[in-house]
């Protein structure tokens, strides 16, 4: 079975621009969570979708959201980039996003803002 | 607020030997704790999990161990091999019926041959 798919890899943005990353869950997954992880504030919980929906979000502003679609692949969007946004985006994917679901993670994408 | 900390930012074990990972958490509503194991950019890989209602989980190599009690978790690995140098987070969840993970800061984990 394929694993969590993240892309792009690797981005270099400006400030001030938007970027777009995608996730493509594990076949039959249908919760995808997202997470940043800076070397200042470790990995940290972005938002959680569930069908569609935005179950859970975690403590960042506005400018993060994001959608889910359909067949579970997750976009995340960020606008109006800062330079504290440059950070390593995982996203992870578990069969129904409940506690005790295990999360299996993408490898990342990398996103630099200069 | 750090609700899970890993007190230990890296440990050095000799090849064969046991290495213990340690995590200790806040929130008494935590239910289910994990163990991942990362290398530099790449995502996180699960190891093992571990219930609340258990205290101990094995998988091979590898042992979690809970104390709710003393709210504290260990990752034991035995015996450790150069392969398993890498950067561990412990994991935890809440039963609010959400699964969003609060990690550790890591510990870094050298196996010397």
């Amino acid at each position: 079975k394929a694993g969590v798919t993240q892309t792009p890899r690797y981005l270099i943005k400006t400030r001030g621009q938007q970027v777009t990353l995608s996730c493509s869950p594990i076949s039959g997954h249908r919760s995808v969570s997202w997470y940043q992880q800076t070397p200042g504030q470790g990995l940290q919980f972005l938002f959680e979708y569930f069908s569609e929906t935005q179950r859970n979000k975690g403590n960042f502003p506005g400018r993060f959201s994001g959608r889910q679609f359909s067949n579970s692949r997750s976009e995340m969007n960020v606008s109006t980039l800062e330079l504290g946004d440059s950070a390593l985006y995982l996203c992870a994917s578990s069969l129904s996003g409940t506690s005790g679901d295990t999360q299996y993670f993408g490898p990342g994408t990398r996103l630099t803002v200069l | 607020d750090q609700q899970v900390k890993q007190n230990s930012p890296s440990l050095s074990v000799q090849e064969g030997r046991i290495s213990i990972l340690n995590c200790d958490y806040t929130n008494s509503m935590f239910d289910y704790f994990l163990w991942y194991k990362k290398y530099p950019a790449e995502g996180p890989t699960f190891l093992i999990s571990i219930s609340s209602i258990k205290d101990k989980n094995e998988d091979g190599r590898f042992t979690v161990f809970l104390n709710k009690s003393a709210k504290h978790l260990s990752l034991h690995i035995v015996p450790s091999q150069p392969g398993d140098s890498a950067v561990y987070f412990c994991a935890a969840s809440a039963q609010t019926g959400a699964n969003n993970l609060f990690f550790g800061t890591g510990t870094r984990l050298t196996v010397i041959p």
